[in-house]
């Protein structure tokens, strides 16, 4: 099926540096890319969703200018995360689609999930 | 808006019983489910994926039914095993838009 990996897959930084995470679709190309948190014992909280080539947009509460989204071509798109504080730790999940039916990938529009990168911020 | 919601929150069964994991939803008009499981600190595995003019979905020991009408899912696992614990979650994806509205998760034990 369908890969999707992350980079890092765990990174530890100091309050107040940016973090950036990568995320690729490693044979197919992803026209939308979705970024999700996810707390500890928590589901996935949608953050904003990204098409190639256009800007992101973002679900109501989190802060474009500290969640950075790049999504600048159909197989890589990128979150940053600017001036880290400890509230931002957290487990973020990357998920990518396609509208393009092919041997990979379903008709349906389905997700295909990154495996998360897990932050912590001191 | 739509909400998705998960019972039980968590599940401790013994190896090689039945159990059935529900999810409901708030908004009926939906484009199709997913089951998805998640292992502690990684990412999602599809498990099923249901359209909305689907009933059910079988994979192996696990089947999937859904009651679009009245906003219901369940995730059977047949002869659970100890591998099988995990947190699964189900995902709605509306008519609307194309992002899932995920529900809380349950988390699933199975005892040897």
């Amino acid at each position: 099926g369908a890969v999707v990996s992350q980079h890092p897959s765990w990174v530890i930084c100091k309050s107040g540096t940016s973090v950036k995470i990568e995320c690729r679709s490693l044979d197919f190309q992803a026209t939308t890319m979705f970024w999700y948190r996810q707390f500890p014992k928590q589901s996935l909280m949608l953050m904003a969703t990204s098409n190639e080539g256009s800007k992101a947009t973002y679900e109501q509460g989190v802060e474009k200018d500290k969640f950075l989204i790049n999504h600048a071509s159909l197989t890589l798109s990128t979150l940053t995360v600017t001036s880290a504080h400890p509230e931002d730790s957290s487990f973020y999940i990357c998920s990518a689609r396609t509208f393009l039916a092919g041997r990979l990938i379903s008709s349906y529009n389905e997700q295909f999930f990154g495996p998360g990168t897990r932050l912590t911020v001191l | 808006k739509q909400e998705v919601t998960q019972i039980p929150a968590a599940l401790s069964v013994p190896e090689g019983e039945n159990l059935v994991l529900n999810c409901s939803f708030t908004d009926s008009a939906i484009y199709n489910l997913q089951w998805f499981r998640q292992d502690p600190g990684k990412g999602l595995t599809s498990l099923l994926l249901i359209q909305s003019s689907q009933r059910e979905q079988t994979s192996g020991r696990l089947n999937a039914s859904l009651d679009k009408s009245s906003g219901r899912s369940t995730l059977y696992i047949a002869a659970s095993q100890p591998g099988d614990s995990a947190t699964y979650l189900c995902a709605v994806r509306n008519n609307a838009g194309n992002m899932l509205t995920f529900g809380g998760g349950t988390r699933l034990m199975v005892k040897p």
